[in-house]
């Protein structure tokens, strides 16, 4: 099993539309977790870090549900700015100096059309 | 945010020539950085750790011989694939993490092809 999974897609969806990632994990020890964004041939940019309470930045919803080692990011009112892959990243510390080594996901590509 | 900066950005190269990789951390130090692979459609892998003033520390399965890292400075971290071969082209990327600011920021990422 790998220890970072996501459904890679692609979604094809229209402007306004919403549409939901998921995302399961294996290490049930994990701390850390967090969606980032990666456009075709750059670098990811952190879009929103996972709380267990969940947490909501203007469309982006992202839910964590550790009993079910499972997280989730929710786009509402899709843009066509919004296309891009979808990394699903979760560290197994808490931070300082073992910030970096993060585990990806393969990533989720989203396709928002006209 | 604090910024990371990756030279070159692209890079060809002829098989069995070595290729060096630069990542820098602009307006902060940073004791490690770390070096990511990425093959397409596949998720980014960490390769090793780069650590300023002592050796690095690879992942498993990743060559140190072939992928030679030093972190000089407290602002930069080189990567060398040596006598690259066309398997090792990818898309290579450095991050380095501010202290406590909770966020990782990546380079740009350089990709590389060898023919």
């Amino acid at each position: 099993r790998k220890e970072v999974e996501q459904d890679p897609g692609p979604f094809n969806v229209p402007e306004g539309a919403t549409v939901a990632f998921n995302c399961t994990y294996s290490n049930s020890a994990s701390q850390s977790f967090f969606w980032y964004r990666q456009d075709c041939r750059k670098e990811p940019k952190l879009l929103m870090s996972v709380y267990s309470s969940g947490n909501e930045d203007g469309r982006f919803t992202a839910q964590l549900n550790r009993a079910s080692q499972y997280i989730s990011l929710l786009i509402r009112d899709s843009k066509l700015s919004d296309s891009a892959t979808y990394l699903c990243v979760v560290n197994p510390n808490a931070g300082g100096t073992s910030y970096g080594k993060l585990t990806f996901g393969q990533g989720t590509i989203l396709t928002v059309h006209p | 945010g604090a910024v990371v900066s990756q030279h070159p950005s692209w890079v060809i190269c002829k098989s069995g020539t070595s290729v060096k990789i630069e990542c820098r951390s602009l307006d902060f130090q940073a004791t490690t950085m770390f070096w990511y692979r990425q093959f397409p459609k596949q998720s980014l892998m960490l390769m090793a750790t780069s650590n300023e003033g002592s050796k690095a520390t690879y992942e498993q399965g990743v060559e140190k011989d072939k992928f030679l890292i030093n972190h000089a400075s407290l602002t930069l971290s080189t990567l060398t694939v040596t006598s690259a071969h066309p398997e090792d082209s990818s898309f290579y990327i450095c991050s380095a993490p501010p202290l406590n600011t909770g966020e990782l920021f990546f380079g740009e990422g350089s990709r590389l092809t060898v023919l």
